[in-house]
């Protein structure tokens, strides 16, 4: 298994651009989400799915959208890049979405925006 | 509002030599507590978790405790390797869900030969 993997590893904006961070898993798992990871700061959630076709906001969702077409993939993407969203991206797995299911995390994408 | 704060920020030892990390959490309700190990430029990896009936959980070389009175928990880390080079995260939940969990800063801890 190759668990959680992320492409890119890392990237580099123009304020005012976009792009998809892409997240796959390969464990069947239901619940995926998205972090960031800002210096000083704990893990932020963006966005979570309970399972293709269903995804919700969690604490900063703004500048973000995500989809959750099948089970495997759940992209990430940045509608208009803004130095504020310089940070490392993660996305995690986990069989299912109780605070009790372990997560499994990707090896993160570490985004610049200029 | 829920937090998590971690102590120390950062940490140097000796290889060999012990060391305890700290995490005191004002999460409420309380649902678990759970310690991740960060290696640089990697993903958070789970070490253990613990819910508030238990107070005492090892893994290996690595020990966590916690006292859900006193809202704290700390991770103990017993003959210390190279390999233990890390951010060590505690998340607390503060409810049955996954998008219910805060996140501390993390302790960077650095084990020198």
């Amino acid at each position: 298994n190759a668990g959680v993997t992320q492409t890119p590893k890392f990237q580099v904006l123009k304020t005012g651009q976009s792009m998809t961070l892409q997240c796959a898993q390969d464990m069947n798992h239901e619940y995926m989400s998205w972090y960031r990871q800002d210096p000083g700061m704990g893990l932020r959630l963006i966005h979570y799915s309970v399972g293709a076709g269903i995804t919700d906001q969690g604490e900063v969702p703004n500048g973000y959208n995500v989809s959750r077409s099948t089970t495997e993939d759940f992209p990430l993407r940045l509608l208009s890049a803004a130095p504020s969203q310089t940070s490392v991206y993660f996305c995690a797995s986990s069989y299912g979405g109780r605070a009790i299911d372990t997560q499994y995390f990707g090896p993160g994408t570490r985004l610049t925006v200029l | 509002k829920n937090q998590v704060e971690q102590s120390p920020q950062s940490l140097i030892i000796l290889e060999g030599k012990n060391c305890t990390l700290q995490c005191n959490y004002t999460v409420s309700p309380f649902s678990n507590l759970r310690w991740y190990k960060q290696d640089t430029g990697r993903g958070p990896v789970s070490l253990t978790i613990m819910t508030f009936s238990e107070n005492t959980k090892s893994n290996g070389r690595y020990t966590a405790t916690l006292d859900a009175d006193t809202k704290q928990s700390s991770l103990h880390i017993t003959a210390s390797q190279l390999s233990d080079s890390a951010s060590y995260i505690c998340v607390v939940s503060g409810g049955g869900s996954a998008r219910q969990l805060t996140f501390g800063s993390g302790t960077q801890l650095t084990v020198l030969p």
